[in-house]
């Protein structure tokens, strides 16, 4: 079956502009959560959903990060007025549950660079 | 808190040989899993092996092996018979099941190479 997918694959934008990063989760899969990947270190937490709700967004590093799920199956990161600290790999992963030993799918990735 | 920490940052290994990829974690959570991934260049986060804290036996998945030590707090998986297509990053992760919610936390990684 489909895989995790994420749109764009790359994003090219300029210090200051809003951005709104896509993840499309295996159909089925009730929990969703966005990872931050920079250069050479593991991904970091962003925020996680449960169905239609964010259960933890304690990793959104500051008020410029907001992502929905609004219908409990495709989401959107969205961030605002975009630093050059915001450049990373965006990744996206889906799991059947949010609990136990379920691992957790994970999308190709959107690579963000802000210039 | 949940810290995981793998301390080589690269390895070179021969083909068909085995090799240990070191993870120590630290958390407070008393029911927790384990996790590692690999990450080719294309970066697409593979998932590879699983290892609950309540699990009596070491996981095993084909070539994939976790050699896990709970009171040493450490995790390592084993890889036999290296492949060429092995060469990749390798992540070790986890992820408590009580206080830290469903998050997982990784390590910095270890960039494997196979070498022919």
């Amino acid at each position: 079956g489909a895989g995790v997918s994420q749109t764009p694959s790359n994003k090219v934008t300029e210090k200051g502009k809003y951005v709104e990063l896509r993840c499309d989760p295996i159909s089925g899969h009730t929990a969703l959560y966005w990872y931050r990947q920079s250069l050479g270190q593991g991904p970091e937490f962003l925020i996680y959903f449960q169905g239609t709700g964010a259960a933890d967004d304690s990793g959104l590093p500051n008020d410029r990060f907001f992502a929905v799920r609004p219908e409990g199956s495709v989401s959107t990161l969205k961030i605002q007025r975009t630093e050059r600290g915001d450049s990373a790999v965006y990744l996206c992963a889906s799991s059947l549950t949010g609990t136990g030993s379920h691992e957790q799918y994970f999308g190709p990735g959107t690579r963000l660079t802000v210039t | 808190a949940q810290k995981i920490t793998q301390t080589q940052p690269g390895m070179f290994v021969q083909e068909k040989e085995a090799v240990t990829l070191d993870c120590t974690y630290d958390t407070s959570d008393p029911s927790y899993g384990l996790f590692w991934y690999k990450q080719p260049s294309s970066g697409e986060m593979i998932f590879l092996i699983y290892q609950g804290s309540y699990d009596q036996q070491n996981a095993t998945e084909g070539r994939y092996s976790l050699n896990f030590q709970k009171a040493r707090k450490s995790a390592n998986l084993v890889i036999s018979a290296s492949q060429l297509g092995d060469s990749a990053m390798y992540f070790c992760a986890m992820r408590g099941y009580k206080a830290a919610g469903n998050k997982l936390t990784f390590g910095g990684g270890t960039r494997v190479l196979v070498k022919p």
